[in-house]
């Protein structure tokens, strides 16, 4: 299993500039998030998705969209991009325990460095 | 969501325990208590989750007091490999769909 995969790796935009981040996982998790880290800080959730076709904020979404549309993929769309944007983000995925409950186990992506200029 | 607090920072020599504590003073009933290994330039990995008293799993040992106020991250003999950032987590329930990161605490593991 490849786990969580993001791409790019690194991307520099320009203030105004749209882009969508790619996130993929093959481990058949429903559970898939977007996180931004900035420099020393920890992590902040921007959406999740607790299953295909459901999709729901979390702390800080404002200038970001995601849709999923199948299992396997949860792309982050940033609208307009911002020098406020610049950060590191993370996605990651989790799954449910035998009893069914969401575990809190989630499996990071190796991140995309986004700069925007 | 319960709010945790640790240590910014710690320094450790290589071959030594560390234990990283962790406040958590309202904390509800139903949570569970996380943490998280972060080296540079990568995603957080899980290392260890548990409710009360002690688990243990082949990289650390979760102890938690019965008032579950507080938890204590313990790494035996830790090397140069185990400098990271380590994040504690108090989820609303087994499975959180918000989990809230703080900014974790900084271990330098010194040669």
């Amino acid at each position: 299993n490849a786990g969580v995969t993001q791409t790019p790796k690194f991307q520099v935009l320009k203030t105004g500039q749209s882009m969508t981040l790619q996130c993929a996982q093959d481990m058949n998790h429903e559970y898939m998030s977007w996180y931004r880290q900035d420099p020393g800080m920890g992590l902040r959730l921007i959406h999740y998705s607790v299953g295909a076709g459901i999709t729901d904020q979390g702390e800080v979404p404002n200038g970001y969209n995601v849709s999923r549309s199948t299992t396997e993929d949860f792309p982050l769309r940033l609208l307009s991009a911002a020098p406020s944007q610049t950060s590191v983000y993370f996605c990651a995925s989790s799954y449910s325990s035998a009893s069914g409950r969401l575990t809190n186990e989630q499996f990071f992506g190796p991140g995309t460095r986004l700069t925007v200029l | 969501l319960a709010k945790t607090t640790q240590p910014i920072s710690m320094d450790s020599y290589e071959g030594q325990e560390v234990n990283i504590t962790c406040s958590h003073n309202n904390i509800a009933t139903n949570d569970y208590i996380t943490w998280y290994q972060q080296f540079p330039s990568q995603g957080p990995r899980f290392i260890i989750q548990g409710y009360k008293t002690k688990v243990t799993n082949e990289v650390a040992s979760l102890f938690i007091p019965a008032d579950r106020k507080s938890s204590t991250l313990s790494l035996p003999r830790v090397s140069l490999s185990d400098t990271a950032v380590y994040y504690c987590l108090v989820g609303s329930g087994a499975g959180s769909y918000q989990l809230t990161f703080g900014k974790g605490t900084k271990l330098s593991v010194i040669p």
